[in-house]
């Protein structure tokens, strides 16, 4: 997971609360990603980014807001925590175009009360 | 949409035994990577593997483009093999999306 971190590791939010997750890279990637797995589930996409100044939505947006106003962060901000938020988020990157490795942070535990 | 499927969904296997897990995908792909999700949670790169064959150690993977589906394999297996084995793909209809198979959870019990 050398390149991708992830901060913070762990965290627990009062229902309500807001946060953000920092996602930092030193490899000069341009693609950026966010997901969240839950319990016995895969990774599900958040929010993606393919260049600094830009974000898309991905498969569970609602309820999340991302930045990337410089290339090596990708921010993830939840506004008002809830429950249904509690899972392990990660991060990965990519250089962008077909034939390139992804890479992954190491999560970051969420637990939402 | 795009569909990625890994089969079977639990595997438990005696150690030393061989085993094979598939993934398919619903369109071309420009990317596919195999990944081993250990019971720390942390994801680690086995395979990247668009087509063709490759091999690394005990383990070995084959993806068959034209067919949409890959396969993995895991010879002689060890009890740190277990945790769960993702596939995900870069189609090359949404190219900046990668999408992950709900995966495969593997136990090797001694």
């Amino acid at each position: 997971n050398a390149g991708v971190t992830q901060t913070p590791k762990f965290r627990v939010l009062k229902t309500g609360q807001s946060m953000t997750l920092l996602c930092a890279q030193d490899m000069n990637h341009e693609y950026m990603y966010w997901y969240r797995q839950d319990p016995g589930m895969g990774l599900r996409l958040i929010h993606y980014s393919v260049g600094e100044g830009t974000t898309a939505k991905g498969e569970v947006p609602d309820g999340y807001n991302v930045s990337r106003l410089k290339k090596q962060n990708f921010l993830l901000g939840l506004e008002s925590a809830a429950p249904s938020q509690t899972s392990v988020y990660f991060c990965a990157i990519h250089p962008g175009g077909s034939r390139n490795t992804i890479y992954f942070g190491e999560g970051s535990w969420l637990t939402v009360v | 949409g795009i569909q990625v499927e890994q089969s079977p969904p639990d595997l438990i296997l005696q150690e030393g035994a061989n085993s094979t897990l598939r993934c398919n995908f619903s369109d071309s792909v420009n990317n596919l990577q195999w990944f081993h999700q250990n019971p720390w949670g942390q994801l680690i790169n086995l395979f990247y593997i668009p087509s063709g064959t490759k091999q690394n150690g005990r383990l070995s993977a084959t993806t068959v483009a034209t067919e949409r589906y890959s396969l993995l394999y895991i010879s002689s297996s060890q009890t740190t093999d277990s945790g769960v084995y993702f596939c995900a793909v870069l189609m090359k209809t949404s190219y900046d999306k990668v999408i992950f198979g709900p995966g495969t959870s593997l136990s090797v019990i001694p």
